[in-house]
């Protein structure tokens, strides 16, 4: 049921762009994009549900193909503080349980 | 900014004994989990609490394991007889809604020898 995320890691020039995956084998409800810092917790940055409602920053968008229960993150013009690694989180229903993948590792570098 | 809280940052305790984590959620949040984190590894999901009962739990979540909200502010997990596989990054999380995403504590480092 773990999400499928590639690249598992990217390396970027500051300015650069990227765009992360996840893809499931199950429909899903809803999915969840985060980053973490090396120590730190993850930090919530958008979620997307069925139906194509999309809440989250401004500064980062992000995809949602119910068909192919798939999603990408857009990453554009990053900058050194991008980097982290980004865990998607999927959920097949009810809201309550949140599955994460193995993560992408993102290196933005001057 | 309202912030998620847990205590402590870092318990070492040894193997069999029970220990109790802490956390603060966000004040108007309604959903509370927890997650664990083994060193270098992904986020697990440990379990859900809405309405004052348990909405999801994983295969993780066995009955070593329980939470609870014993006033209006504290959400804890308790873990009755620890094992060395239990340390982790244990990370509690609140949400405003199912429908939105999980606001992570600062974790605590869970050290079992």
């Amino acid at each position: 049921q773990q999400p499928v995320q590639s690249p598992q890691a990217v390396i970027l020039r500051e300015g650069e762009d990227a765009v992360i995956n996840c893809s499931s084998s199950k429909a899903l409800y809803s999915v969840h994009w985060y980053r973490q810092k090396h120590g730190e917790a993850p930090v919530f940055l958008m979620i997307l549900l069925k139906g194509g409602e999309q809440k989250g920053h401004d500064k980062i968008s992000a995809s949602f193909n119910e068909k192919k229960q798939q999603s990408s993150l857009y990453l554009t013009a990053s900058q050194l503080s991008y980097s982290g690694t980004y865990f998607c989180g999927t959920d097949h229903g009810g809201g309550f349980k949140t599955i994460f993948g193995a993560g992408t590792r993102l290196f933005v570098k001057a | 900014e309202p912030e998620v809280t847990q205590t402590p940052s870092h318990q070492v305790t040894q193997m069999g004994q029970e220990v109790i984590l802490r956390c603060v959620p966000i004040s108007n949040h309604l959903y509370f989990y927890w997650y664990r984190q083994i060193l270098g590894q992904k986020v697990e999901f440990l379990v859900s609490f809405y309405n004052n009962e348990i909405s999801e739990k994983s295969e993780i979540f066995d009955d070593q394991f329980s939470v609870e909200r014993p006033d209006g502010s504290n959400f804890t997990l308790k873990i009755r007889s620890t094992k060395l596989e239990d340390s982790a990054m244990y990370f509690c999380a609140s949400s405003e809604s199912r429908s939105w995403g999980r606001y992570f504590g600062p974790g605590t480092r869970l050290t079992v020898t």
